[in-house]
């Protein structure tokens, strides 16, 4: 069955890059899939921030958009987030998830990795 | 773009008791709804889809109900590991993308 295994620096400064890399296990990250971004601030509720397809395609959250990248890496079967001009509001668990083409629900996911922006 | 609110917010009950939790859409979502159970220090998991539809390996003291806007979520007879936080879900074509509901504590009583 699919894995996936969130990594990245667990620090940031405030007004820099948040960058996470999602490896995908037991499963190509090129078959019939979305590749999902979810975040979750301390002791608050999930937030949806965006997802890729394996051509290339994305959507993202309307609120998150014009901070947010998110790419894939066919090579390294894995896929990727970059938040920019972070601030103390975006330390979160940060997840990565599957879902699969022409659903709705997100049924693997990443053990989530905490990402505190500080100085 | 659509707005799932979930109620209660806290649900206070004891194992064997039955749980109803609430999630209302602002708009009709047919019925492409979605629950999630999130325990401390773990990822979300896939509890029910399309409403009704348990995923794999959920037992069946789960089950869902619903269409248009309002859905629920029964737990039966709550069992010791069903103590946790609920999320429904949604996912919309335009804007596109997912929104989860504020989420429904079920701590014990």
């Amino acid at each position: 069955q699919v894995q996936l295994q969130e990594s990245g620096p667990g620090l940031v400064k405030p007004s820099g890059t948040l960058s996470l890399t999602c490896v995908v296990s037991d499963g190509s990250i090129s078959n019939n899939n979305w590749w999902n971004w979810v975040r979750q601030p301390p002791g608050k509720g999930l937030e949806w921030i965006g997802e890729i397809y394996h051509s290339g395609r994305t959507d993202y959250n309307p609120s998150l958009k014009s901070r947010v990248t998110i790419s894939i890496d066919k090579s390294k079967n894995s896929f990727s987030l970059k938040v920019r001009s972070v601030i103390a509001a975006d330390t979160a668990v940060y997840y990565c998830a599957r879902r699969y083409s022409g659903y709705d629900y997100l049924d693997y996911w990443g053990q989530g990795t905490l990402v505190t922006v500080s100085s | 773009e659509i707005v799932l609110t979930q109620s209660p917010a806290t649900l206070s009950l004891s194992p064997g008791e039955r749980a109803t939790l609430s999630c209302r859409a602002s708009q009709s979502v047919s019925n492409y709804l979605v629950w999630y159970q999130q325990k401390p220090g773990q990822a979300p998991r896939l509890l029910i889809y399309d409403a009704s539809n348990r995923a794999t390996g959920i037992p069946a003291r789960f089950s869902g109900s619903g269409s248009g806007t309002d859905f629920t979520l029964t737990i039966s007879s709550l069992e010791p590991e069903d103590f946790a936080v609920y999320y429904c879900q949604q996912r919309g074509d335009w804007p596109p993308g997912i929104t989860f509901g504020p989420g429904t504590k079920v701590d014990i009583k």
